[in-house]
């Protein structure tokens, strides 16, 4: 079943900050973080396995919440570069499917 | 250390021809994963592999989509014959077998069945 992402779209100015959600209905093993660009692969940012860990990469970070099955990214002081699509990917189980959301565009104008 | 390749980038073919694509995943990746992604969308998974052996084709539709992994190496994914709606971006991605299964993507071939 494919977890839900919110919001659909962001518009920031740079320096803003931004969080983007992504909800399961199902009991989750992990959740991965994905940045797209337009007409580029999707490239990996993070994994967060259940246990409520919380991660960071640079000035982007995100956290996962085992009872709510929900995981948040948080992009911090956001540059340019961040403009993206950004896709959440969850597992229910060790080396299972991975199946993605729908897809949150970030759009970041100087 | 090179990225997943794919060939070709972009593919525009008639409806009820033949298509072919290929990838060579990430030298010592054992897994491999076919993805199709609609525009706007985000990946849905067609077949993961574990080396040779395909370990998870559920979602592909195997009348007309075939695909091999010889040698557990290179991977080719087959559609005969294309209709319209198999017009979209065909994601090759590949992982290492563990926990963690972060999986690195190709960049995908474009296809549009006319």
């Amino acid at each position: 079943q494919q977890p839900v992402q919110s919001p659909q779209a962001v518009i920031l100015r740079e320096g803003e900050d931004a969080v983007i959600n992504c909800s399961s209905s199902k009991a989750l093993y992990s959740v991965h973080w994905y940045r797209q660009k337009h007409g580029e692969a999707p490239v990996f940012l993070m994994i967060l396995l259940k246990g409520g860990e919380q991660k960071g990469h640079d000035k982007i970070s995100a956290s996962f919440n085992e009872k709510k099955q929900q995981s948040s990214l948080y992009l911090t002081a956001s540059q340019l570069s961040y403009s993206g699509t950004y896709f959440c990917g969850t597992e229910k189980t060790s080396y299972g499917k991975l199946t993605f959301g729908q897809g949150t565009i970030l759009t970041v104008h100087p | 250390e090179a990225g997943v390749v794919q060939s070709p980038r972009y593919k525009i073919i008639e409806k009820k021809q033949p298509v072919a694509f290929w990838c060579n995943p990430i030298s010592g990746h054992n897994t491999l994963y076919w993805y199709l992604q609609n525009l706007g969308q985000g990946p849905e998974l067609l077949i993961r592999y574990e080396n040779e052996e395909a370990v998870d084709d559920s979602q592909l539709p195997k009348d007309r989509f075939s695909a091999e992994r010889l040698k557990g190496v290179d991977s080719t994914l087959k559609i005969q014959p294309a209709e319209l709606g198999d017009s979209a971006v065909y994601l090759c991605a590949s992982s290492l077998s563990t926990e963690y299964n972060e999986q690195f993507f190709g960049p995908g071939t474009r296809l549009t069945v006319l």
